[in-house]
This record gives structure tokens, C-alpha cells and sequence, in this order.
């Protein structure tokens, strides 16, 4: 059964580095969405991307984030100058059709550790 | 601000038990919902969905009934089995393809 895939599974950085976040969709999946859960907390929202363009963003995906689909398989979160409170699990996920009314499909995340 | 909740943190039932639970939402405008079970380690896995024209859904030993005049959703699981503890958290779709997450339920089942 395909899966989203994510890399890597966790990453440690010091407060202040730039972290990539990288995320394989499934392959005939169009449109593509981060989450992120604190750690006890419930998951939320960050961002859904469909034809290289940013759909909706929560109010967490501020200047320091930013989103990309380098090539025709990745779909990357790049987080540019880390925060304490970034700490957290992210998730990737992708549907097939549009809007949050289709099943979206999530990978198995990354836990994002900063120091 | 609107928010999907849950009423319970954590629900422990013996297996072969039925399981129930339940979430509150406040956003009215919501018409799609969604049940997620996230097992230690892993991304949420869709269980079941519901649209807001239904009250009722049923899948493999789950049932999602929707009542939106006091917009409660709740997960109803069939004959409860130790590989169904997990955390369950519904989720509603907020805006074009927003979901927004409920806090989450631990479900515990003893053997």
C-alpha cells in the first residue's frame, strides 16, 4: 500500500540553525500539507501546498518557515532559524483531491528536537 | 477562539467491550469531520469521516454518529481490541484544507 514517507526521523539542532524537513508524498497525490504536534498536545495545522503554491497557512507558519517541492517527489519544510518551541513532531500529508475533504494520508513524522 | 475539543482524556475498557468517544466542536460552519488513530510513534491514521448531511456512518466495527444540533461527534468502536490502543483525535475541516485537531483520547485496552 503506498505511504508518505518522511526523513529524518529525528532531527537535533541548536537554537538559531536552519532545518529541513523533507517529506516523499504518495506518488499520485496533488496537494500536500505540514502539521506539527508538541509534544502532549494536539496536531495542528501549518500549511497545505497544491501546484507550487501555498493554499492556506495557519498563523504558526510565520517568516520563518517556508515550504517546497524541489523536484517531482519532495516535498520539503525548511524551518530557517530555530526556536526553543519548534521542538515538536512534524507531519506531512497528502491527498488526492482537493480540500480538506478528502482523506489526507499522513507519514510517520519527525521529531524535531532543538537545543 | 472555535475549537474541536474532547470531553474525555483518557478511556479504559476491557477488550470485547464496546468503546465510545465522544468530541465536541463549536465551528458551525464545519461540514466534513474525521476520526484519526495515532499509535505511539506514528502519523495519524484515518479511521473514518462523516459529512455534514449524514448523522450516522459506519465502517469496519466503528461508527461515527454526528449530531449537529449540540455539535458532538463521537467514535464508536465495535468489540474493542488491545491493537486499539491508541490516541484517538477527531478533526474537523475548517477551511479549503485545514483540518483542525481535537485534543485527543487516549483509549487503554486491558486484556
Amino acid at each position: 500500500e503506498p505511504e508518505v514517507t518522511q526523513t529524518p526521523s529525528h532531527q537535533v539542532t541548536q537554537m538559531g540553525q536552519e532545518v529541513i524537513l523533507r517529506c516523499v508524498p504518495i506518488s499520485n497525490h496533488l496537494y500536500f500539507y505540514w502539521y506539527r504536534q508538541i509534544l502532549g498536545q494536539k496536531v495542528e495545522f501549518l500549511v497545505s501546498f497544491y501546484n507550487n503554491e501555498i493554499s492556506e497557512k495557519s498563523e504558526i507558519f510565520d517568516d520563518q518557515f517556508s515550504v517546497e517541492r524541489p523536484d517531482g517527489s519532495n516535498f520539503t519544510l525548511k524551518i530557517r532559524s530555530t526556536k526553543l518551541e519548534d521542538s515538536a513532531m512534524y507531519f506531512c500529508a497528502s491527498s488526492a483531491l482537493a480540500g480538506g475533504s478528502y482523506e489526507q494520508y499522513f507519514g510517520p513524522g519527525t521529531r524535531l528536537t532543538v537545543t | 477562539g472555535e475549537n474541536v475539543g474532547l470531553h474525555l482524556p483518557t478511556l479504559s475498557v476491557q477488550e470485547g467491550d464496546n468503546s465510545i468517544i465522544n468530541c465536541a466542536y463549536s465551528n458551525s460552519a464545519s461540514d466534513y469531520f474525521i476520526w484519526y488513530k495515532q499509535e505511539s510513534g506514528k502519523g495519524p491514521q484515518f479511521i473514518i469521516d462523516i459529512r455534514s448531511n449524514m448523522d450516522k456512518r459506519q465502517g469496519q466495527r466503528v461508527t461515527v454518529l454526528l449530531n449537529k444540533t449540540v455539535k458532538h461527534l463521537s467514535l464508536q468502536i465495535a468489540a474493542t481490541q488491545p491493537g486499539d490502543s491508541a490516541v484517538y483525535f477527531c478533526a474537523e475541516n475548517s477551511g479549503y484544507s485545514t483540518l483542525t485537531f481535537g485534543k485527543g483520547t487516549m483509549l487503554l485496552v486491558s486484556p
